[in-house]
């Protein structure tokens, strides 16, 4: 199955664009790349998922390099609500060690 | 609007015995995933039901059992419980088990084994 690596931690300042990056060198045709985010004490929440076109939606964007080896969950603005672990998912079933972002007032 | 539902919200069990945990997938969504999170943990896929017959496996222990019915709701039977199964159990669901279909997750069940 293919990977992904993601930091174990990012940090922003609030009002701050945000850029999560991931890498997924092995990343086959078919896979779509999805992420989803985790809150305290919650289940994992859907944030937006893309082929091979950068995507947009309400919660956030998502670039998709060229190559697919790699792409970045940008939030246009962070807010403390955002405070969460992002995992990136190349097949919907397996979650990686995903990034802990921490907002800072 | 409607959200995947799972029971009981905490759950607390001695050594060897037994527990079911149930899941109701948002109205329409006929696929349902399993998942256990450990503490400090990365959600760990344990099974999938598509139409009421398993679609995927992932390691999900021998002890460990689960069904779909007919009304699409799933329930995850754990027999000789182990100190390490404690842990948070999310349950997804999604419309169809594509790989481009976003799942839902439930509010999970914390199981606590003494």
């Amino acid at each position: 199955d293919a990977k992904t690596t993601q930091p174990n931690s990012m940090e922003s300042n609030e009002e701050e664009p945000v850029h999560l990056p991931c890498n997924h060198s092995t990343i086959s045709g078919t896979d779509y790349i999805h992420w989803y985010r985790q809150l305290p004490s919650q289940g994992p929440e859907y944030v937006i998922h893309g082929l091979t076109s950068n995507v947009n939606n309400r919660m956030a964007s998502l670039a998709i390099a060229e190559d697919r080896k790699s792409s970045t969950l940008i939030l246009h603005r962070a807010t403390l609500r955002d405070a969460a672990v992002y995992y990136c998912i190349l097949a919907s079933l397996v979650f990686g060690k995903g990034t802990r972002l921490s907002v800072i007032a | 609007a409607a959200g995947v539902i799972q029971s009981p919200r905490h759950l607390i069990k001695e050594k060897r015995e037994t527990a079911t945990l149930k899941c109701y997938p948002i109205p329409r969504h006929d696929t349902v995933y399993w998942y256990q999170q450990g503490p400090g943990q990365d959600p760990q896929f344990l099974i999938s039901f598509y139409e009421k017959m398993q679609s995927d496996k992932g390691s999900i222990p021998d002890r460990f059992s689960a069904q779909q019915f007919s009304d699409y709701h799933s329930e995850l039977n754990m027999s000789s419980l182990e100190l390490g199964d404690s842990a948070l159990y999310f349950c997804a669901s999604s419309l169809n088990p594509s790989s481009t279909d976003t799942q839902y997750f439930g509010p999970g069940t914390r199981l606590t084994v003494l």
